[in-house]
């Protein structure tokens, strides 16, 4: 069993809607989680970061964590088209410094 | 900056063939790492970097080498490439608690 399982989708939206994906992970020792956005034969580039259960907000994303359920979530509100992309989530252990653990992500297609 | 680079962007090798990748960042980041990126399994560390002259394995070392003589810069070594190597291969540095990426090299072993 992965450490950090991940819906691989697709997941297809119109656009405008509101985008829940989620990834649970069975590691407890996990303390620091994000979000990364991939787009197609690009490197993924960091979107949200966050260390504690509860919210984070930024612009039309909010990343939710809940430690007591090992279970995180990114929302993005009023989806775009540019919004289609591979969402990953990623993961550190606390001590592990930035060895990240990656689930197997998420592609979303937002369609006009 | 250029931020993260990556050389070549495309590799074809034959099954026991030896090659580098190379990685590059302009940021004096200490941090440096390269993954693969296979479907469906996300990201996995190759091996790390916290600094010049020292090196680490991640989850999946075996089949690759690594050395950082420079802060700079982070090449890959495929001592005798196998198809199970077939992937896409980033190369990340990092400062503090955020990483950045560099293109990808997408290699394919025959």
């Amino acid at each position: 069993q992965k450490e950090v399982e991940q819906d691989p989708g697709p997941l297809s939206v119109p656009e405008g809607a509101i985008v829940s994906l989620n990834c649970t992970y069975s590691n407890s020792a996990f303390q620091y989680f994000m979000w990364y956005r991939q787009y197609s034969r690009k490197g993924p580039e960091l979107l949200m970061y966050t260390y504690s259960s509860g919210n984070k907000e930024d612009g039309r994303f909010t990343a939710q964590v809940d430690k007591s359920s090992k279970y995180i979530s990114l929302f993005i509100r009023d989806s775009q088209p540019s919004d289609s992309a591979t969402y990953l989530c990623a993961m550190i252990q606390q001590g592990a410094g930035n060895m990240l653990t990656f689930g197997g992500g998420t592609r979303l297609m937002v369609k006009p | 900056n250029a931020g993260v680079t990556q050389t070549p962007k495309f590799q074809v090798l034959k099954t026991g063939q030896s090659m580098t990748l190379q990685c590059a960042q302009d940021m004096n980041h200490e941090y440096m790492s390269w993954y693969r990126q296979d479907p469906g399994m996300g990201l996995r560390l190759i091996h790390y970097s916290v600094g010049a002259g020292i090196t680490d394995q991640g989850e999946v070392p075996n089949g690759y080498n690594v050395s950082r003589s420079t802060t700079e810069d982070f090449p890959l070594r495929l001592l005798s490439a196998a198809p199970s190597q077939t992937s896409v291969y980033f190369c990340a540095s990092s400062s503090g608690d955020t990483q950045y990426f560099g293109p990808g090299t997408r290699l394919t072993v025959l």
